[in-house]
């Protein structure tokens, strides 16, 4: 069954430490996607990558940075030079990044930094 | 910059109510439309969407949405909603010919019906 994993569903951290969150796809889809997710702010991009090895910014990449080195697998990186990493996660993914190709998204996940 | 607003925060209705869910973009171009739904516990998916054509936009579950271009507005409606209705729905909206990367969400409106 097709779909797309981020991994783990809950990750906490100690404020100052960089933390990867996992998205892997199965749907042979080329572009990929970061959204952040807080209460009553509806969803924000971060990051965004078209085609293995490329990636541009997204609306919020300050404190972030992700890498595209195989088409499956898209990981985001917090850094400690974000200001607010509290908050929910997703990965979408599309096959092609035209609006006709819709967004398929992962299930999230929560990032709780302390 | 493109904006997109959902008016209501949290709706509360009774089965069989009829839902109408307001959703305003801020864009003088022509666009495209989507309205994403999340139910508790799943991910977000598409509900349905609005390229050009008939204005009036049928998608799964007895949902529609009507374009409005004179109002700016993308309307998600429903006649009679059901308990399963209950979740989290998001408006959002990129201009035409963009792309993914350009999708812009508003904050989203919860609904939750009472059985």
């Amino acid at each position: 069954d097709g779909g797309i994993t981020q991994s783990p569903k809950y990750l906490f951290r100690k404020e100052g430490q960089n933390v990867t969150l996992s998205c892997e796809q199965n749907l042979n889809h080329d572009a990929m996607y970061w959204y952040r997710q807080d209460p009553g702010q509806g969803l924000r991009l971060i990051y965004y990558s078209q085609i293995v090895n490329d990636f541009q910014k997204g609306d919020i990449a300050e404190g972030y940075s992700v890498s595209r080195e195989k088409k499956e697998s898209f990981p985001l990186t917090v850094t400690s030079a974000q200001k607010n990493p509290t908050a929910f996660y997703l990965c979408a993914s599309s096959k092609m990044t035209g609006m006709e190709s819709p967004l398929h998204f992962g299930n999230g996940t929560r990032l709780t930094v302390t | 910059a493109q904006s997109v607003s959902q008016h209501n925060h949290h709706v509360i209705l009774s089965e069989a109510a009829s839902l109408e869910l307001g959703c305003n973009y801020s864009y003088g171009g022509t666009v495209n439309l989507f309205w994403y739904v999340q139910y508790p516990g799943q991910h977000l998916q598409l509900l349905l969407k609005y390229f050009s054509g008939d204005p009036l936009v049928k998608g799964i579950k007895g949902f529609e949405a009507e374009f409005i271009k004179s109002k700016f507005s993308f309307n998600l409606r429903k006649p009679s909603v059901q308990w399963s209705d209950t979740a989290e729905y998001f408006c959002a909206v990129s201009h035409y010919g963009g792309s993914q990367g350009n999708l812009i969400f508003g904050k989203g409106t919860k609904l939750s019906v009472k059985p």
